[in-house]
């Protein structure tokens, strides 16, 4: 099954200590995003990439990084300068066309005790 | 910069009632609209999208929105909603300045009450 693979679902850490989300897609798209969902404030772009070793910002990037050295995947750090990490975070993927939709992972839960 | 603003944070019907949900949108150009629905702890799953190829635009199930250019809006509707219809709705619009990425607006959650 073709699809987008985000891991772990459930994820807890320390405060402080930097933590890595990876998101897979074995849909041959090109281009890959990071959402952060809050209650009650949508889905806030954290990074995108439209090509492999290519990537921008998107608004609100303070505290994360990203790489993608592969196509088919764009894992995600969030690192101790992040002051709010705790929040649901999204993977998804396009062909990267304007007329095409975003196929989403199933999402990660970050909390930060 | 495109954008998309969703009246309403949260919508509740009665089973079997009219689902209207509201998505305004502001673009200089044609844009490209997608309606998506979440269920609690998953993921984002398309119902529709507009590519300019018709403005009543039937999704799955159940929905559609049409657009509407001279209201910039984009509105979802259900005819009879069920209890399976309860989650939370985001519309979203491509941002054509800008590598083409997906802006989303807060979302409305729609309750539907037996």
């Amino acid at each position: 099954d073709g699809g987008i693979t985000q891991s772990p679902k459930y994820l807890f850490r320390k405060e402080g200590q930097n933590v890595t989300l990876s998101c897979e897609q074995n849909l041959n798209h090109d281009a890959m995003y990071w959402y952060r969902q809050d209650p009650g404030q949508g889905l806030r772009l954290i990074y995108y990439s439209q090509i492999v070793n290519d990537f921008q910002k998107g608004d609100i990037a303070e505290g994360y990084s990203v790489s993608r050295e592969k196509k088919e995947s764009f894992p995600l750090t969030v690192t101790s300068a992040q002051k709010n990490p705790t929040a649901f975070y999204l993977c998804a993927s396009s062909p990267g066309t304007e007329n095409t939709e975003a196929f989403f992972g199933q999402g990660t839960r970050l909390t930060v005790v | 910069a495109q954008s998309v603003t969703q009246l309403g944070s949260h919508v509740s019907v009665s089973e079997g009632a009219l689902v209207l949900l509201r998505c305004n949108y502001s673009s200089s150009v044609p844009p490209y609209l997608f309606w998506y629905v979440q269920y609690p702890n998953q993921g984002l799953q398309l119902l529709l999208k507009y590519t300019s190829a018709a403005t009543l635009v039937k999704g799955i199930n159940g929905f559609e929105a049409e657009f509407k250019k001279s209201e910039t809006s984009f509105h979802l509707t259900k005819p009879s909603a069920h209890m399976s219809d309860a989650a939370e709705y985001f519309c979203a619009v491509r941002d054509l300045d800008s590598s083409y990425k997906l802006i989303f607006g807060s979302g409305t959650r729609l309750l539907v009450r037996p």
